[in-house]
């Protein structure tokens, strides 16, 4: 069974860094591409970038580039999505998908990380 | 302001069908890149509904159908039923960001 398993619930202050984490499981993990998405309160979703484990190939949205660090660890099959210095707008559910290949639409997804910046 | 224009809300009566619209641009769907739709049910992660414009992974009823002409896609739901009230989001990829984009979404209310 393919499983996206991603960490706890945090709660920073600003100025703080986080490095969330999601792990896969029940197919092989360098195959697929592993994308993050934001989620704002009662807001819609937000592709911010994508990374390729099997080559560590990355992707950005322009909206996220600079912002935050995506990177992966193919040897425990983990994907983390990291910042340097939360901001209270980074408050929000952050999800990882899979994908297949650049036309395939993210057909599994983990069950969302709620993080919380607030001084 | 999202790249993909959905209406922000529908709603439809039990038995009814429905269409959400997504409307983009020739750097999106105008291009010819696939389009998504994905179901959000509150509380709960986003679900791939449809894949590549009109496929239906398995387990996904047969009342949930997309299309795509131009620079717009569709899905359309038949045989509304209380448990389909959700948000929905389309999604394709923009080669002028370059990037993925989602739509802004859609409240489906059953009524």
């Amino acid at each position: 069974e393919v499983q996206l398993v991603q960490s706890g619930a945090e709660v920073k202050k600003p100025g703080e860094s986080l490095k969330i984490s999601c792990k896969g499981s029940g197919y092989i993990f360098t195959n697929y591409w592993i994308g993050w998405v934001r989620q704002m309160p009662g807001k819609g979703l937000e592709w911010m970038g994508i990374i390729y484990p099997g080559d560590s190939d990355t992707k950005y949205s322009p909206s996220f580039q600079g912002q935050v660090t995506i990177s992966a660890d193919k040897s425990i099959r983990t994907a983390y999505l990291q910042w340097s210095s939360l901001k209270a707008s980074d408050t929000a559910m952050y999800y990882c998908a899979r994908r297949e290949g650049d036309a395939s639409g993210f057909d599994y997804w983990g069950q969302g990380t709620l993080v919380s910046v607030s001084s | 302001q999202s790249v993909l224009t959905q209406p922000p809300s529908v709603s439809g009566a039990p038995g009814q069908r429905v269409t959400i619209s997504c409307t983009g641009s020739s750097s999106n769907i105008g291009a010819g890149y696939d389009v998504h739709w994905y179901q959000q049910l509150p509380g709960t992660a986003p679900k791939l509904l449809i894949h590549g414009n009109n496929n239906r992974p398995s387990g996904v009823p047969d009342r949930f159908s997309g299309s795509k002409s131009g620079t717009s896609a569709s899905l359309a739901i038949t045989g509304l039923q209380a448990e389909d009230e959700a948000d929905y989001y389309c999604q394709s990829y923009d080669s002028s960001l370059p990037g993925e984009v989602f739509g802004g979404g859609t409240k489906l209310t059953v009524l």
